[in-house]
Order: C-alpha cells, then sequence, then structure tokens
C-alpha cells in the first residue's frame, strides 16, 4: 500500500523553464511535507517543506503548493538550472509519528 | 559546522557476518533516524531512536537488525548473520525534535553481501 506516489519516474526540460513535480498522497494525517533531492551515492539533501496549515511556501527558486483536499502537492523550480537534475523525492511524516513515508522519487533533467 | 557523518562509507561482507554501521548526528541534534534504501527501490524507514531510548522501531525486520544511541557517540545499526537481501544503502538522518522539524541526512553507508 503505497501511501506516497510520485507518478513520473522522469521529466526532462530546458535550462531556463519551469520543473513540476508532482506527489500525491493518501494518508490524511500527514501534517508535514519534505522535498528532498538526492545526488546518486549521495545522502537526500533538503530543499523545502510546508506545514498542512498552509497552502503555498516559497523559498528562492523553489516554492512547493499543497492541496489537501486533493491530496495533492507539487515542487515548481523555476528557473530551471542544469544542477538541479537529481532525483527528487517526496516525503510527508504525521505530526508526532516522525518517520518519514517516501515516494520512489522522479529523475529530473535540466538540458543546457 | 558539520553534518550528520556516516561510516565506512563502503561495506563489504560475506554472508553470516555482522556489519555495524555509525550515524554521528548534526551538532545539537538529539535525534537520529535509519532508513534503508533497497536496489530499485524508494526509501524506508527502520528506526528512530533519541539518546538511550528507541522512539519508534517499526520499520526494523524483527531478527539480525538492531539500534541504538548512545548517551556518548555515534548511534550504531548492527546487523548479525547478513545475507544478500541486506546489501542496500543505509542512511542517518537526525534533528532537533522539535514538532515539524527537518531531518538532515548523511552520505550513506553502501553494505554489499557477497
Amino acid at each position: 500500500d503505497q501511501q506516497v506516489k510520485q507518478n513520473s519516474p522522469s521529466l526532462s526540460v530546458q535550462e531556463g523553464r519551469i520543473s513540476i513535480l508532482n506527489c500525491d498522497y493518501t494518508n490524511s494525517m500527514f501534517d508535514y511535507f519534505l522535498w528532498y533531492k538526492k545526488y546518486p551515492a549521495e545522502g537526500p539533501t533538503f530543499l523545502i517543506s510546508i506545514s498542512s496549515i498552509k497552502d503555498k511556501n516559497e523559498d528562492g527558486r523553489f516554492t512547493v503548493f499543497l492541496n489537501k483536499s486533493a491530496k495533492h502537492l507539487s515542487l515548481h523550480i523555476v528557473p530551471s538550472q542544469p544542477g538541479d537534475s537529481a532525483v527528487y523525492f517526496c516525503a510527508p511524516h504525521a505530526g508526532n509519528n516522525r518517520k518519514l513515508i517516501w515516494g520512489l522519487g522522479t529523475s529530473l533533467a535540466v538540458n543546457p | 559546522n558539520a553534518g550528520v557523518m556516516q561510516n565506512p562509507r563502503h561495506l563489504v561482507r560475506r554472508r553470516g557476518q555482522e556489519a555495524r554501521l555509525r550515524c554521528s548526528p548534526m551538532k545539537g541534534h538529539s535525534h537520529v533516524y535509519w532508513y534503508r534504501q533497497l536496489p530499485e527501490e524508494g526509501l524506508k524507514f527502520m528506526v528512530y531512536l533519541q539518546k538511550e531510548n528507541i522512539i519508534d522501531e517499526s520499520g526494523m525486520p524483527k531478527e539480525r537488525f538492531s539500534a541504538e544511541f548512545p548517551k556518548e557517540g555515534p548511534s550504531i545499526l548492527r546487523i548479525q548473520q547478513v545475507v544478500r537481501g541486506d546489501s542496500a544503502a543505509y542512511f542517518c538522518a537526525s534533528s532537533e525534535g522539535l514538532v515539524g522539524d527537518t531531518q538532515y541526512f548523511g552520505p550513506g553507508t553502501r553494505l554489499t553481501v557477497l
């Protein structure tokens, strides 16, 4: 039973354009949603998070949108840069239950 | 300010041997988490520890796996009598332990069982 789904295994965009990565979840108890970026043979790097009491959070080129009624969130990267090429993971958790539940990731390729 | 440290980065064991993976959390962090990533899969939670306490071990296999986070020193994930299916990347994360806080990850230990 996969609680977190990232339905696009891969995404390719041109440098300078917007990258949109999507994540759907089934557990309505999730109240914190984190996005991580991961390069091969390295650990995940935290990017940005959002609490369930918000619908948008922005940090530089990264914006996360949360639609609780649809149980859907998305990460927008604009403008995309070649260095953004990595695998992106959506990882929510539910309040005091701190274990992060991970999607399978979306591999983003930003082409120069 | 050093990040989360894990060692060794690579570990090779033969079937039946023991594997010990170490994790030093970020300075000021008293909460440690272990995750495992099997080949071609996403990360899966294993265990959550505070100093000298296991808070949640719901993701730990019932046998051969154990974890500790002593008062002094790093957190240790111990796998006894390793089997080929234990080959994976093991990641440690740490956090301050506040509600909604961020978990910061180490570089991982890649365990290969021959």
